[in-house]
This record gives structure tokens, sequence and C-alpha cells, in this order.
């Protein structure tokens, strides 16, 4: 059964720095891509970061770029994000997800087929 | 990348059918998913690559995608099925959601 589960959320102040972690199981981490989704309270979902499989390709969301880095340990089956220089708008329920990839019939396939339970990060003085 | 664009909410009696639509200006070029959230829970992926669901999912859900807009079926719909909805797809590298519909069951 795929398992994921996060951890490190919390309060934190304007400007501080909090890390993430999501620890996987169920499945062969080191095979898949992974992503961290957001959401806002009472707000839509936001895709944040996504890391390839090897870790040597990340691409982020225009409003976190230079300010959060995506990083995964294959031999620790663990998936993480280091987020600095926190804004109140940054405060969020944070998911970790596993993501599918395909390039077929010339259209890219990319979803997030689980998800972890969340992480509330509250940034607020 | 562009934006997603979902109705902000949908209503529909039991038994009845339920389309939600996701449109944008490059849709047609790339996959969509769909994902439902319950009140409280984390998203659940029910449609991907435009029309396939996961094992799992009920044979009432469906969905297609034509020029700019996708949309998700719910035929027969059901209670349990009230929930935000979400579409999902990608550009350039860059993951895209759209805002969400309600859907709610009268």
């Amino acid at each position: 059964e795929v398992q994921l589960v996060e951890s490190g959320g919390g309060l934190v102040q304007p400007g501080g720095s909090l890390r993430l972690s999501c620890a996987a199981s169920g499945f062969t981490f080191r095979d898949y891509w992974m992503s961290w989704v957001r959401q806002a309270p009472g707000k839509g979902l936001e895709w944040v970061a996504n890391i390839r499989q090897d870790g040597n390709e990340k691409s982020y969301v225009d409003s976190v770029r230079g300010r959060f880095t995506i990083s995964k340990d294959n031999a620790k089956n663990s998936l993480f994000l280091q987020m600095n220089s926190l804004r109140p708008e940054d405060t969020a329920v944070f998911y970790c997800a596993r993501v599918e990839r395909a390039f077929t019939y010339g259209r890219h396939l990319h979803y997030f087929d689980y998800w972890g339970q969340g992480t509330l990060v509250t940034v607020s003085s | 990348s562009y934006d997603l664009t979902q109705p902000p909410s949908v209503s529909v009696s039991p038994g009845q059918t339920a389309s939600i639509t996701c449109s944008g200006d490059k849709l047609g070029n790339e996959y969509v998913s769909w994902y439902q959230q319950k009140a409280g829970q984390s998203p659940v992926v029910v449609i991907y690559q435009d029309n396939k669901r996961p094992s799992g999912i009920p044979e009432r859900f469906s969905g297609s995608n034509s020029g700019n807009t996708a949309t998700l079926t719910i035929s027969g719909t059901q209670a349990m099925d009230e929930a935000d909805y979400y579409c999902q797809s990608w550009d350039s590298g860059t993951g895209l959601f759209g805002g969400g519909t309600k859907l709610t069951v009268l």
C-alpha cells in the first residue's frame, strides 16, 4: 500500500524558515517524480514544486522560486521542502504527492496519483 | 503558463448528471486530470489522461477533453459525490490547477 506521510509543519514568523518532510513507503521511491502541492485555507490547490526521480531536475511555481528548495533522499525514501523567507501568503496545508508522467501521442501526461494527509504551515507574527 | 477556469459551483439532483467544465487556452495540447476533494480530506484522482479512471473509481465518473475545454461528467450522481473538484494539467514544466468547483447534490 502506497503511503505518504508529511511532517514538519507549524507556526513560523514572516521571514522565517521551515523544512517539510514526506516519508514514502509501499513503492519504489527512486523510480518516481515527486511533487509538493499546497492549499491555502478555504482556497484551491496550487502546485508548488517537482523533482525528478534522481533529484537532478527540479521546477517551481514562480511565487516560491528562489525561496523554496525541493529535494529527495532515495536511500531514505524521503522528500523534502526547504522553505526560506516565508511570507503570510505561504500559509497553507502542504501535500506531498507522487507523480505519474508519460508522453503519448504528442501530449504530456503529468498527474498526482497518491497524496499524503498534508501538513499545515502557518506564517504569522 | 495559462489559467484553467472552472465554474465555482454546480448543483445537481440525486440520480441526475453533473457536468463540470475546465477551460484554458492550450488545454487540448496536454492531458487533463480531475481530483475530488471531500471536506477535510486529501484530494483523490478520479480521472487521468482526459478520460481514464483509476481502479476503485466508479464508472459513473467520466471525462473528455476537446479544443480548449475539458469536462468531468458524473452520471447518476449520488450524495457521496458532493465535494470540490479540480482539473489539472501541465504546461511548459509547470503544474496547473483549476480554481475548483463545489458540487452540491440537492
